[in-house]
């Protein structure tokens, strides 16, 4: 099955500076890969995905890069705010599985002021 | 209507009662799951059902007892539990099993077993 890594498991950055979480996976069929930030006590909510056709997508201060030949994914967030500070899942699924999201083991990004 | 309700928010249950959760979504969509998340870990993967259909058992016990009454509800029958099945219980959904779409997580449900 598939095996979803995930670094660092702990990254504090200062307001205004950038934070890069990087992921790699296992399964060189999967192509599909979502990223969910889950603030405290909060559900995971989907932030930015990229299909393995793509090798980067950006949404305003976020954007994700994807390396199909070295299996591996990063979340990139620039300027980064207070209100970024909460636990990043990276996740990948693969049609061969039926579509099951496998998680990295999370990164907890605080951003102090 | 894009969001998943989880009911109730809270529940506080002890070894021997038996107790229900509940998931809604009317999204259409015809893929929910059911996932189990302790504290600073992943969600992990108890259930799959695939058009009202178990397609997927993540070898959870039996304690745990899933039901699908229609496209639009899903619940989760909890029984005999033990204090270590105390987790915040998610569910979501997406349009199908077979692409690849984002999940919609609900709220959750924390669950704490005395």
């Amino acid at each position: 099955g598939e095996n979803v890594e995930q670094h660092p498991s702990t990254l504090s950055v200062q307001e205004g500076d950038s934070a890069v979480i990087k992921c790699t996976y296992s399964d060189s069929a999967s192509n599909y890969f979502p990223w969910y930030k889950q603030e405290l006590g909060k559900r995971p909510q989907l932030i930015i995905d990229i299909r393995s056709n793509v090798g980067e997508k950006k949404d305003q201060r976020i954007a994700v890069t994807l390396n199909k030949t070295a299996k591996h994914f990063s979340l990139h967030i620039t300027e980064t705010q207070p209100e970024d500070s909460a636990v990043y899942f990276c996740a990948a699924t693969s049609n061969n599985a039926g579509n099951m999201l496998t998680f990295g083991g999370g990164t907890r990004l605080m951003v102090k002021p | 209507d894009t969001e998943v309700t989880q009911t109730p928010k809270h529940l506080v249950m002890g070894m021997t009662n038996k107790k229900s959760l509940k998931c809604e979504q009317h999204m259409g969509h015809r893929a929910m799951y059911w996932y189990k998340q302790k504290a600073k870990k992943p969600p992990e993967l108890m259930f799959v059902y695939s058009y009202e259909k178990l397609s997927i058992n993540e070898s959870v016990p039996s304690r745990f007892s899933p039901e699908c009454p229609n496209s639009s509800l899903l619940n989760l029958h909890l029984h005999a539990l033990q204090p270590e099945d105390s987790a915040l219980y998610l569910c979501a959904s997406s349009q199908t099993t077979g692409s690849n779409y984002g999940y919609t997580f609900g709220s959750g449900t924390r669950l704490t077993v005395v």
